[in-house]
Formats: structure tokens, sequence, C-alpha cells
């Protein structure tokens, strides 16, 4: 396994086209998290989920956001009606459940640029 | 609130000198503390992680970190820098119940003069 795998690595879209991205977790971890993170930021946490169930949303996900995780497996990030405030760098990350010690593992992350 | 802080935006060390990056977190017991590193348009990799027991922890690339429960700090040290540890670190915790989420402070970018 070569760890978490995000999809694409960059996109650039125009202002109001919709965008999906895409995140293929190390194969046995159950959790799988979803950050944002701009210039000069720490990474904001999006959403997570444990196996399929969204188990918490942030605030920051408005209702353009939403997050998917059909199968336990991979898990898609899709943004409708792209506005310039959502160009950021966007991390997912998964780790194990193994009790209360666990550590998360990033992917390359997918850069956003919406013109 | 729950937070982190890491205080200083930007830090700028010759290659060979001692480092030093700090870290207070905001929570009301003992968290998971974590320190990652980030280089340009890169994701992040784990440098070391503290759950319990010892509080000096020891991780890759030579980094070592201490907790400081009567601080609340987590400061991630290395006692000879190399130009290819120039990066952004972050430290962050993990809560580890009721929610499971990792917060993370603002960051601290290193720059190393040659």
């Amino acid at each position: 396994d070569t760890g978490v795998s995000q999809n694409p690595r960059h996109k650039i879209t125009k202002r109001g086209q919709n965008v999906t991205f895409r995140c293929d977790p190390i194969s046995e971890h159950n959790r799988l998290y979803w950050y944002r993170q701009t210039l000069g930021q720490g990474p904001e946490f999006l959403t997570y989920f444990q196996n399929e169930a969204q188990l918490e949303k942030s605030r920051l996900l408005s209702d353009r956001f939403s997050a998917e995780r059909p199968k336990g497996s991979f898990s898609t990030l899709e943004i409708q009606r792209t506005e310039q405030g959502d160009s950021a760098m966007y991390l997912c990350a998964s780790s194990i459940t193994q009790g209360e010690n666990t550590e998360a593992f990033f992917g390359q992350g997918t850069r956003l640029t919406v013109v | 609130a729950q937070s982190v802080t890491q205080p200083d935006i930007h830090i700028t060390v010759s290659e060979g000198a001692s480092l030093e990056l700090r870290c207070n977190y905001s929570y009301g017991a003992t968290p998971y503390l974590f320190w990652y590193v980030q280089s340009p348009g890169q994701g992040l990799q784990l440098l070391l992680k503290y759950f319990s027991g010892d509080t000096l922890v020891q991780g890759i690339k030579g980094f070592e970190a201490e907790f400081k429960r009567s601080q609340s700090s987590f400061n991630l040290r290395k006692p000879s820098v190399h130009w290819s540890d120039a990066a952004e670190y972050f430290c962050a915790f993990y809560r580890g119940s009721g929610t499971y989420k990792y917060i993370f402070g603002t960051g601290t970018r290193l720059k190393v003069l040659a």
C-alpha cells in the first residue's frame, strides 16, 4: 500500500462550475477526514467518516459542499457552484481505530484554483 | 475553546544550529499531540506523536518533542538543523473521545540559512 492517494492533484475551474475530488485511503483504515488549507494557515477540519457513516461536519462546510464514502473505502468531496473563496488545498487523511492510539496519514492534497 | 497556538509564524536558523518550535494547546484534559511537517505543495508528514508515558518523544529526521503538562506545551526540537529541514511545521492535537478530529495550529515556517 502506498498511502493515501488524492486525485486530481491540481484543478483549475471557472467560478460557478462544480468540481469533485477523490480520496483513496490506506486500505485497512476505517476513518477518513477532509481538511481545507489556505495559504499561510493550518489545515481546517471539514468532515470525517467512520466507515461509510459521516459522523461530523464543520460549520465551514456550506450546503455547496458534499462528501460521500459510499462503501467505506474511497471518498469524494464535491463542491457545487464554486466561488473564488473555495480556492485552497483540500487534504484527505485516514486513520485506523486502535483504541485511542491513532495517527492520521495525509495525502498529497488537491489544489483547487477558482478563476 | 480547544485550540493550538504556534506563536512563531516564521523562524530562521543557520544550518547546524539548534532549533525549537513552540506549541501550546488549550484543552481540558491531556490530548494526543502531534507534529507534522509540510514541504511546499505537499501533504503533511508525521514527525512524532505523544499519547502517554515518557514525556520526551523521539521522531523521524532527528526531531524530538517534550510534553509539559504544567505549561500545556509540546515544543519540537532538533539539535542540529539541516538545509533540508526548511518547511512548514504544524502542531496538532486529537481529542480521544466525543469527537475524533485533529485540530491544527497555524504553522511555523522554517527557513535555513546555508
